[in-house]
């Protein structure tokens, strides 16, 4: 079945650090890949995604290229703000079907 | 897009008891999710409800234990039955719109 892995938090890093929060899959397709941000208190938006391989997804200074290859999807940000303190989630969605398989999720803690 | 709400946003119930979670939708959607997410844990799908058809479970969840109502393309109830400690999560539904999957802030139960 498919599955995603995700880096354990929480992450803590200072204000305009480089971020990069690892992602790797198992799908048995070629799944579409995704980024969900839960700031505190809210609900999960979607942050990025990507549908086929070698495509970059990009938001809010946030980027992740599909790499196939590695099976990876890996979040980056060269400049992070306290802002950004929340909680990232990677998931998958096998070729149309809308279901999403989620990894546990990484809390990313900005300090000024 | 869709704006999701759902009440209620936290409720703390006795064990054995029954508690239904709803969902609005601000749109007409087809397809309609509900996810717990246990504490620690990520995202995890119960089950898909399509107005006009049985709700279809996931491996691990019954209908007797998670019965779900979809009455129309905008509302949907989720209800969590005869409750245990082990139920203690956060509820969320979502909705796909056909380009993305957008997601209620959620209800955070606590069972007793």
């Amino acid at each position: 079945g498919n599955s995603v892995t995700q880096m354990e938090g929480p992450v803590t890093l200072s204000e305009e650090a480089f971020l990069t929060i690892n992602c790797t899959y198992t799908a048995t397709g070629y799944p579409s890949l995704f980024w969900y941000v839960q700031y505190p208190g809210e609900g999960l938006q979607l942050l990025l995604k990507a549908t086929k391989a070698d495509d970059k997804g990009s938001n809010k200074g946030f980027e992740a290229t599909y790499r196939k290859e590695t099976t990876s999807f890996h979040l980056e940000k060269g400049s992070v703000q306290v802002s950004d303190s929340a909680v990232y989630f990677c998931a998958l969605s096998d070729q149309g079907y809308s279901t999403l398989t989620f990894g546990k999720g990484t809390m990313l803690l900005v300090s000024p | 897009s869709a704006v999701i709400s759902q009440k209620p946003s936290r409720d703390i119930c006795q064990r054995g008891t029954s508690l239904t979670i709803q969902c609005q939708v601000d749109s007409q959607v087809t397809m309609m999710f509900w996810y717990r997410q246990q504490p620690g844990q990520s995202l995890t799908l119960i089950a898909t409800a399509n107005q006009g058809s049985e709700a279809t479970y996931e491996s691990g969840f019954v209908i007797d234990k998670f019965p779900i109502s979809r009455p129309n393309l905008t509302f949907s109830t989720l209800t969590v039955s005869n409750m245990s400690p082990e139920d203690s999560s956060i509820y969320l539904c979502s909705v796909d719109d056909g380009n993305e999957q957008f997601f209620g802030p959620g209800t955070r139960l606590t069972v007793l």
